[in-house]
């Protein structure tokens, strides 16, 4: 098992640009989430999904747009970056409200 | 509004050492809550838990929750510098809420 998979591991953006985050499980896990954490802070919620077709807010939702077609796929769309969204980004996986396994990460750079 | 405050936000102490790092919580329809360890890369989960009292080990580890006085503790004995890491407390509530972390640093 792979576990649960980010690409890219790293991108710089320039102010406005878009781009998609791709985030994959291959554990059937049916929930799964987007993180951001800022240097020296903890992890914020961005959106989740608790099964193909549904997905739902978390704490810091704006600026970030997710779609959940597949169980194994949750990729996280950034539109019009802008350097507030500059963090590392991580995806994770797991059974209904139990521990979950993240993925290695996303280091994102919006210049 | 839900939040999680984990103190202290740092802590260094010698290999030996006994530590305990404290999470408080206020969320809304609390279900869990977990820890996990995160050194350079993504956390690692270490607990889960659900239930009042009850205490949950792995090894130099341990962690009980209070759902009276909403809290959690995570204690480690005879601290290793392998244990140097950010500790990170969430609760599922509505939704999964972290902490900020407590970085602790072991010294040899």
């Amino acid at each position: 098992n792979a576990g649960v998979t980010q690409t890219p591991k790293f991108r710089i953006l320039k102010i406005g640009q878009s781009m998609t985050l791709q985030c994959t499980q291959d554990m059937n896990h049916n929930y799964m989430y987007w993180y951001r954490q800022d240097p020296g802070m903890g992890l914020k919620l961005i959106y989740y999904s608790v099964g193909a077709g549904i997905t739902d807010k978390g704490e810091v939702p704006n600026g970030y747009n997710v779609s959940r077609s597949t169980t194994e796929d949750f990729p996280l769309r950034l539109e019009l970056a802008a350097p507030s969204q500059t963090s590392v980004y991580f995806c994770a996986s797991s059974r209904p409200r139990n521990e979950q396994y993240f993925g290695p990460g996303t280091r994102l750079t919006v210049t | 509004e839900d939040k999680v405050v984990q103190s202290p936000l740092s802590l260094v102490v010698h290999e030996g050492d006994t530590v305990t790092l404290n999470c408080s919580y206020e969320v809304t329809n609390f279900r869990s809550l977990l820890w996990y360890k995160q050194e350079k890369k993504a956390p690692t989960f270490l607990f889960m838990l659900t239930s009042s009292g009850i205490e949950k080990k792995s090894g130099r580890l341990s962690s009980i929750l209070d759902k009276k006085e909403l809290f959690s503790i995570l204690n480690i004995t005879a601290t290793q510098t392998g244990d140097s890491a950010v500790y990170l407390c969430a609760v599922w509530g509505n939704d999964m809420r972290f902490g900020a972390g407590t970085r602790l640093t072991v010294k040899p």
